[in-house]
């Protein structure tokens, strides 16, 4: 079975610019996270989408938004790009309980 | 304000001894912890859990220990392999209803095993 997938692995954008980072989580769940991670801190949390359905919000600014699809898939975008948003970008899919999360998606903003 | 603390960076151990990394809490409402295991240009890998019922939970190599009074966890590693270093993060969930969880991350702790 495939995990957890994300597109593009790598991505540099310049400041100002919008980026759409993509995730297919794993066949069978419905609920999918987004997660920021910037060089020497943990996970934070920025969505979670189940059912299509926004679930959750954590604290970014509204340049930031995404979206789940019928196929449960979903988008993850970022307007007007600082450079302060240089970071990975993880995608978790979960079930009953527990996520897992794909190999992310590098973003540099230059 | 963080809600999750590892305090250590980083901890260097020799193959074979224990290693044993600590996690610290102050949001009362989580009530599952997990510990994830992070290699360089990979997501985080699932590595065991315990719920605030129990105060233990075994896996392989792999304790994870609960003091709800103290708000603390730990994670034993025993025997430590050098394919075990890697950067570990501790997480902390409190579920909200409605399918709605999220996780909230400590910092992380570089875990070396020396050959």
């Amino acid at each position: 079975d495939a995990g957890v997938t994300q597109s593009p692995t790598h991505l540099i954008k310049t400041r100002g610019q919008h980026v759409t980072l993509r995730c297919s989580p794993i066949s069978g769940h419905k609920s999918v996270s987004w997660y920021q991670q910037v060089l020497g801190q943990g996970p934070q949390f920025i969505f979670q989408y189940y059912e299509k359905e926004e679930r959750g919000r954590g604290n970014f600014p509204d340049r930031f938004s995404a979206r789940q699809f019928p196929n449960y898939s979903s988008e993850l975008n970022v307007n007007a790009l600082l450079l302060g948003d240089s970071a990975l970008y993880l995608c978790a899919s979960s079930g009953l309980w527990g996520y897992t999360f794909g190999s992310g998606t590098r973003l540099t903003v230059v | 304000d963080q809600q999750v603390k590892q305090n250590s960076p980083s901890l260097s151990v020799q193959e074979g001894r224990i290693s044993i990394l600590n996690c610290d809490y102050t949001n009362s409402m989580f009530d599952y912890f997990l510990w994830y295991k992070k290699y360089p240009a990979e997501g985080p890998t699932f590595l065991i859990s315990i719920s605030s019922i129990k105060d233990k939970n075994e896996d392989g190599r792999f304790t994870v220990f609960l003091n709800k009074s103290a708000k603390h966890l730990s994670l034993h590693i025993v025997p430590s392999q050098p394919g075990d270093s890697a950067v570990y993060f501790c997480a902390a969930s409190a579920y909200s209803g409605a399918g709605s969880y999220q996780l909230t991350f400590g910092k992380g702790t570089k875990l070396s095993v020396i050959p």
